[in-house]
Order: structure tokens, then sequence, then C-alpha cells
């Protein structure tokens, strides 16, 4: 059974577009992320929400909305799609916002901006 | 700013050898660490961890090693296997801070 899955794994599409990525966990979290990987597998958080609010907000273009309709989902969605927005983006879950937790993530959405 | 590296952007070892992975923290306020192997189309799947009241732990072929005077961790890969082959993750935490920071990453190549 899949832990986080996401949807769609893969996405192209052109610039100036807008586009959405689904998130599910099935783990009973409380709380979950976005994350982005860029071409250098270098992983950054984008945000994070813990039972369904809004916790933590990085540094990203406001083109970028998270939404939660319960804690079981976060959806990302990406308004005037760019070309550097191309990457794959990641979302994961943990147990709660407690410290020493590992997180679990999905397998990714590779987005490629034509 | 506080940043976690690694020393080795790739590893290559050949079947059967012991694979160490190694990472460097720079904030000593830092109090948890975690690894993770990421294969190839797939996220980042948890290791094994180890808080910074301990300088081992032990799981099964692998071993995370905690030097917080030089602020060093470490992963070792027992017998390293092919299935082995991945990007491995080291991240931290730090007190205060849920939302861990991740090193660039070291890319192991096993060699059958």
């Amino acid at each position: 059974d899949t832990a986080v899955s996401q949807t769609p794994k893969y996405l192209v599409t052109q610039m100036g577009n807008d586009k959405s990525i689904k998130c599910e966990q099935n783990l009973g979290h409380d709380t979950m992320y976005w994350y982005k990987q860029d071409s250098k597998k270098f992983l950054k958080i984008m945000f994070s929400y813990n039972n369904k609010e809004l916790i933590i907000n990085e540094t990203v273009p406001n083109r970028f909305s998270p939404k939660s309709p319960d804690k079981a989902h976060l959806n990302l969605h990406i308004n005037s799609l760019e070309l550097g927005d191309s990457a794959v983006y990641f979302c994961a879950s943990s147990q709660d916002q407690g410290r020493n937790q590992p997180q679990h993530f999905g397998d990714g959405t590779r987005l490629s901006i034509l | 700013g506080e940043s976690v590296g690694l020393h080795l952007p790739t590893l290559s070892v050949q079947e059967g050898d012991n694979s160490i992975i190694n990472c460097a923290y720079s904030n000593s306020a830092s109090d948890y660490f975690i690894w993770y192997k990421q294969e190839s189309g797939k996220g980042p799947q948890f290791i094994i961890d180890i808080r910074s009241n301990m300088d081992k732990r032990q799981g099964q072929r692998v071993t995370v090693l905690l030097n917080k005077t030089v602020k060093h961790l470490s992963l070792q890969i027992a017998a390293t296997q092919p299935g082995d082959s991945a990007v491995y993750f080291c991240a931290e935490k730090t007190g205060g801070s849920y939302i861990p920071t991740f090193g660039r990453g070291t890319s192991l190549i096993v060699h059958p």
C-alpha cells in the first residue's frame, strides 16, 4: 500500500499555464510538506501544513499556492508556470510537528516546462 | 548561514565492499540527524536516524556514527550490494525547528 502518493508522476506543460499536483497520505500523519528538488538533487522545503493549517511558508513565489482540504491531503497549485519551475516536486508527511521524527516521501512529480 | 554538506559527491565501490558516506554539518545546535536513500525515480526513503546524545546507532547492514566534536556524521553500509546504488542524503534538525535541512547528497555506485 502506498503511504504517500502524488499525482501525476510526470507533468509536461508550456510556460504560462496553470497546473496542480495532488498528494495524499494514508499514514494518519498530522503534518505534510512540499519540497522542490533541483537538477543537482538539492531538496528545498517549500511549505508545511499541520492539521490543515499552514505553518511554514519558505521564500516561494506567490504563484505557488498549497491547499489542504483535510489532514490527509496537501495539493500544490502553480499559476503562470515559468521555465525555472522545472524540477521534481516531493510531497512528504510526518507524524506531527515533533522534532525527532523522519519524514515519509512520495515518489515525486517531475515537472517540465516547455 | 548554517549548512549541511557532504565531502564526496560520488562514491564507487565493488559489490561486497563496505561503503562509508560522510556528511559534515556546521550547526552545533543540531540534535537530530537522519539518513535517507533516494533511488532513481523515487522519493527519499528513511534509512536510520540518530539523536545527539548518541554517537553510534546500528541497523540492518547500516551503522551511523556521530562525532559532535568535529560535527561529522557518517553512514556505513556493510557488504554493499547493487541494490544499494542510490543517492544518499544526510539531514539535520535543530532544537526549535522540525524542518530538516538536507545535505547535497552523495551518489553511491555499486559495481557487480
